[in-house]
């Protein structure tokens, strides 16, 4: 159980298109889903968090804009990298969890998606 | 400010010696804690997570780790390692209010003949 994946695996694409990744909770609902980014040997660095049904929320730094995240339903969630450049060149991991009332369930990961964007 | 670290970059051991990964918080409360394997170009696998109750939390592929209060750590071992372990793994803490995962920098570990 717990089943979370994405897609693509991996892109390649042209300077200044936008580029869709999906993250899907194959076997459970998940209230809230996360999504990350990895640059080569670092670690993970959380750029934001989607609720279903409601506006996601950034972290400090990571433009909104840039970066448009859908959570339509309990089961998916869409990270577009819009005008994408070669800086946006990264490793894109998403996660999924449950809320049962207040308690935050364990996050379950994508096994990523790799952008690279030329 | 809440931070997970990994005072080790990279590790190499020996295939059937014993792995210890170091993992220290910094959180005002008793975190979440948790670790994460990751093998090349691949996602993150949940090994093991505390929340509360025994300290010594069991995992899944033989690790286990034990929550030291009085050491702010939350250290991952393995008593005999396969060469399958080799990968990247993450320590990571979330307050209890807080979902959100804060992860270490990592740990590669090597595994040698």
């Amino acid at each position: 159980g717990a089943v979370v994946s994405q897609h693509p695996s991996w892109v390649i694409c042209k300077s200044g298109t936008s580029v869709k990744i999906e993250c899907r909770s194959l076997d459970f609902q998940a209230t809230t889903m996360f999504w990350y980014r990895q640059f080569p040997k670092q670690s993970l660095m959380l750029m934001a968090t989607s609720n279903e049904g409601s506006k996601a929320t950034y972290e400090q730094g990571v433009e909104k804009d840039k970066f448009l995240i859908n959570h339509a339903s309990l089961t998916l969630s869409t990270l577009t990298v819009t005008s994408a450049h070669p800086e946006d060149s990264s490793f894109y991991i998403c996660s999924a969890s449950r809320t049962s009332g207040s308690y935050q369930e364990t996050q379950y990961f994508g096994p990523g998606t790799r952008l690279l964007v030329l | 400010a809440q931070s997970v670290t990994q005072p080790d970059i990279h590790i190499t051991v020996s295939e059937g010696a014993s792995l210890e990964l170091r993992c220290n918080y910094s959180y005002g409360a008793t975190p979440y804690l948790f670790w994460y394997v990751q093998s090349p170009g691949q996602g993150l696998q949940l090994l093991l997570k505390y929340f509360s109750g025994d300290t010594l939390v069991q995992g899944i592929k033989g690790f286990e780790a034990e929550f030291k209060r009085s050491q702010s750590s939350f250290n991952l071992r393995k008593p005999s390692v396969h060469w399958s372990d080799a990968a990247e793994y993450f320590c990571a803490g979330a307050l209890r209010d807080d979902y959100k995962l804060s992860f270490g920098a990592g740990t590669t570990v090597t595994v040698r003949a």
